[in-house]
């Protein structure tokens, strides 16, 4: 089975600052990793995914994660954020066999960028 | 180019109550996936279907709820005889062949009062 760790629930952080969100996973597989974001009252878009290659992974919107299979880490960053980031972030992992086709969520951090 | 579909985006139910929560995959997508976020929580897997089949019910609770996603027509999430603890946000997800590459509805937020 999956699991997945968000490390913060809450970050805050000023306009233009850099950021990195954290999340580390557990799994006995071989994964794919994703990260989501949602603004409120809406779905969950896709900001980026690692199926395999590069460990540094670009994304929409300046984000990017990096896989670290020794860490069992997927981190999100942007160098300078802005007000419109301001969301809620999900880590995602999904794994092959008899779990393909089910993503396992972490439990969310909430972005706020301050003025 | 449509993307999923949800509706109702709000339900408000009775408890006791039946709720049905329906979902419109993307265009050419013939995979459904439905997940559950209760308030202050991560979404959790309930469901994973194709047309006509049940792939993967893991996440399903055992009583009161079901899915189908039949040859014509839109996915069908029914949860019979609702609880307060039902409240949570619902979302549909889609995919083609790829089922690790899911594109999500906007969700259906459910009220039992």
């Amino acid at each position: 089975a999956q699991s997945v760790t968000q490390l913060d629930s809450q970050v805050p952080v000023f306009e233009e600052a850099p950021v990195e969100l954290r999340c580390n996973y557990s799994s006995s597989v071989s994964v794919y990793l994703f990260w989501y974001v949602q603004y409120p009252n809406q779905g969950l878009q896709l900001l980026l995914k690692y199926l395999s290659g590069s460990t540094l992974v670009k994304g929409i919107n300046g984000f990017e994660a990096e896989f670290n299979k020794s860490q069992t880490s997927f981190h999100l960053r942007k160098p300078s954020v802005h007000i419109s980031d301001t969301a809620e972030y999900f880590c995602a992992v999904s794994a092959g066999g008899t779990s393909y086709g089910k993503l396992t969520f972490g439990q969310g951090t909430i972005l706020t960028v301050h003025p | 180019n449509a993307g999923v579909m949800q509706n109702p985006r709000h339900l408000v139910r009775r408890r006791g109550q039946e709720a049905r929560l329906r979902c419109s995959p993307m265009k050419g997508h013939s995979h459904v996936y439905w997940y559950r976020q209760l308030p202050e929580e991560g979404l959790k897997f309930m469901v994973y279907l194709q047309k006509e089949n049940i792939i993967d019910e893991s996440g399903m609770p055992k009583e009161r709820f079901s899915a189908e996603f039949p040859k014509e027509g839109p996915s069908i999430l029914r949860i019979q005889q609702v609880v307060r603890g039902d409240s949570a946000a619902y979302f549909c997800a889609s995919s083609g062949d790829k089922a690790y590459e899911q594109y999500f509805g906007p969700g259906t937020r459910l009220t039992v009062t």
